[in-house]
């Protein structure tokens, strides 16, 4: 029962390119959420799903995009990417409100 | 919407001593309270949580929390450090009605001092 599995682990992008990060669970959750953590800032929403075929943003949408085809996955785009991008991207999801999240492990993003 | 301070970015503490990181959020009534643990390079682990009951909670290796109603506090607390708590914890709140989305703390830094 591996939970909340992302792929890739890390990843350098230069500016410009596009990559897609994927986040599987196998907990049959309805609810999946994409993060960014940067240094002082805590962890800030990109975008939220809850269930398949919803997406929703969150506090920081802008230069990412978001698909959940299938419910135990939730995938973050970067179209375009920017130095600003350059962050750890965790994935999480929680089965109710009380629950609190079961956390991916994450990807260390850099856009050079 | 809600919102969470943690005041202290950065913590030392000796090993054997006692542990408070503070926590202030801001919501209309009694939200969802969360404490995460992140050591380097990892990923985040459920402290513990909190939403009715008993204000003071127990959670995993040895921590605590007391939530305070008329403070809009949720503190964590530690009787005695050890060295392998050295780590970033984050304060979460998470709202009763709407997005179950949890917004969170900006982090506090905890080192430990031998």
């Amino acid at each position: 029962n591996a939970g909340v599995t992302q792929t890739p682990k890390f990843r350098v992008l230069k500016t410009g390119q596009s990559m897609t990060l994927l986040c599987a669970q196998d907990m049959n959750h309805e609810y999946m959420y994409w993060y960014r953590q940067d240094p002082g800032m805590g962890l800030r929403l990109i975008h939220y799903s809850v269930g398949e075929g919803t997406t929703a943003k969150g506090e920081v949408p802008d230069g990412y995009n978001v698909s959940r085809l299938k419910k135990q996955n939730f995938l973050l785009g970067l179209e375009s990417a920017a130095p600003s991008q350059t962050s750890v991207y965790f994935c999480a999801t929680n089965p109710n409100r009380a629950d609190g999240y079961t956390f991916g492990s994450g990807t260390r993003l850099t856009v050079v | 919407a809600q919102s969470v301070t943690q005041p202290d970015i950065h913590i030392t503490v000796s090993e054997g001593a006692s542990l408070e990181l503070r926590c202030n959020y801001s919501y209309g009534a009694t939200p969802y309270l969360f404490w995460y643990v992140q050591s380097p390079g990892q990923g985040l682990q459920l402290l513990l949580k909190y939403f009715s009951g008993d204000t003071l909670v127990q959670g995993i290796k040895g921590f605590e929390a007391e939530f305070k109603r008329s403070q809009s506090s949720f503190n964590l607390r530690k009787p005695s450090v050890h060295w392998s708590d050295a780590a970033e914890y984050f304060c979460a709140v998470g709202a009763t009605t709407g997005r179950r989305a949890l917004t969170f703390g900006s982090g506090t830094r905890l080192q430990v001092q031998p």
